[in-house]
């Protein structure tokens, strides 16, 4: 079964960078596409991008291009999101989630990580 | 990129009211869209994919049809432990997009 596991919370200071990462306890990592989501507060969902592990393709959303990395370490079942030059903006709620078989959508989900972006 | 355009953006409505939602695509995307129920501090929750299947555990209160451009959420009879906010998200091209969210709260 698919259980993820997101890292705990983060406080940082505009300008600095950030790797949050989210883990599969379950077997099949290799086997699935792993994506992003941000949820900036009070607002809604955003797709940010996905990798397949196996072999780290990637698809990234525009909008979020040249500013985050999203990169996958198979060997103990980890997928992981960078960001970088952090501003205020960037505080939000960000969830991994695995893709279901045969979709693009999304059916199991971490529990997220809180980023907060403050002087 | 796709642009998906939820309505209304709110709704109030009591126990046991039939629920509509509506999600507008700005092209063709066949028939590749999901719906999401996420409740405050939670992650979001897949109700349905494929525009009208039913993901497994979820009650049959809920559906989903459309196709192409126009689709629709409709839970049957809402239940308190339906007030959240929905989300459709299309599948079809990449990046993937999300409606704006529906609020449905307690008349």
């Amino acid at each position: 079964e698919v259980q993820l596991v997101q890292s705990g919370a983060e406080v940082k200071k505009p300008g600095e960078s950030l790797r949050i990462s989210c883990k599969d306890l379950g077997d099949d990592f290799t086997t699935y596409w792993i994506g992003w989501v941000r949820q900036m507060p009070g607002k809604g969902l955003e797709w940010m991008g996905i990798i397949f592990p196996d072999d780290s393709d990637t698809r990234y959303n525009p909008s979020f291009e040249g500013q985050i990395t999203i990169s996958a370490d198979k060997s103990i079942s980890t997928a992981y999101l960078q960001l970088s030059s952090l501003k205020a903006s960037d505080t939000a709620m960000y969830y991994c989630a695995k893709q279901k078989d045969g979709s693009g959508l999304f059916d199991y989900w971490g529990q997220g990580t809180l980023v907060t972006v403050s002087s | 990129a796709i642009q998906m355009t939820q309505s209304p953006s709110s709704l109030s409505a009591s126990v046991g009211d039939r629920v509509t939602i509506t999600c507008r695509a700005s092209q063709g995307i066949r028939n590749y869209l999901g719906w999401y129920q996420q409740k405050p501090g939670k992650a979001p929750k897949l109700l349905i994919y494929a525009a009208s299947r039913l993901q497994s555990g979820v009650p049959s209160r809920f559906s989903g049809s459309g196709s192409g451009t126009d689709f629709t959420l409709t839970i049957s009879s809402l239940q308190p432990e339906d007030f959240a906010t929905y989300y459709c998200l299309q599948d079809d091209n990449f990046p993937r997009t999300f409606g704006q969210g529906t609020k449905v709260e307690i008349k």
